[in-house]
């Protein structure tokens, strides 16, 4: 079983929907998320960390439930530039360098 | 500009071949990486670093070396290389104060035939 696990997709969505990805995660001792992007042949970027208490920047929602070790990511108002891969991320232990990544889930935003 | 920067950007080679791939960071980034990326398996680490002098394997070390003998370049150096180490590369850098964000190079395409 991978460490973290991501529909790979791809989510074919029309601009302005609601597109939700979803993420799981093996290790309950895991201490940080996050959401990175990664476009086409491109270095991955750091979207947004994901808090406990669920967070919101712009049009980007990331929640996370330790409880059922769920991570999401909503993206509302979709806009052709969503169009990318989204990386779901885990850090282990707040100390640790070592980030697990998942293997993405890719999106395509059509006019 | 704060920037991670790897060279070759692309590199096509021949099994046993020795090559190195040059990884450099401006920002005084204690935490460094290697990563490989291949379809349908994500990023996988090969080596990091926690700073200078000090490396440590990640889950796919085998076959790959990095040496850290300044804070700023983490050189990969592939001894043998074999076409099963056909891969985008990238390398990393992370500040220990700031988990949240970790930079990446703009990649090294490799083929080795």
């Amino acid at each position: 079983r991978k460490e973290v696990e991501q529909d790979p997709g791809p989510f074919n969505v029309p601009e302005g929907a609601t597109v939700a990805f979803n993420c799981t995660y093996s290790n309950s001792a895991s201490q940080s998320f996050f959401w990175y992007r990664q476009d086409c042949r491109k270095e991955p970027k750091l979207l947004m960390s994901v808090y406990s208490s669920g967070n919101e920047d712009g049009r980007f929602t990331a929640q996370l439930n330790r409880a059922s070790q769920y991570i999401s990511l909503l993206i509302r108002d979709s806009k052709l530039s969503d169009s990318a891969t989204y990386l779901c991320v885990v850090n282990e232990r707040d100390s640790s360098y070592k980030l697990i990544f998942g293997s993405g889930t890719r999106l395509l935003v059509r006019p | 500009e704060a920037q991670v920067t790897q060279n070759p950007r692309y590199l096509i080679t021949v099994t046993g071949k020795k090559l190195t791939v040059t990884c450099s960071q401006n920002m005084n980034h204690e935490y460094m990486s290697w990563y490989r990326q291949d379809p349908g398996l994500g990023l996988r680490q090969i080596y990091y670093s926690m700073n200078v002098e000090v490396t440590d394997k990640g889950d796919v070390p085998e076959g790959y070396k990095v040496s850290r003998k300044e804070k700023r370049n983490f050189p990969l150096i592939l001894e043998s290389p074999s076409p099963n180490q056909t891969s985008l590369y990238f390398c990393a850098s992370r500040s220990r104060l700031d988990k949240n964000i970790q930079y990446f190079g703009a990649g090294t395409r490799l083929s080795v035939l």
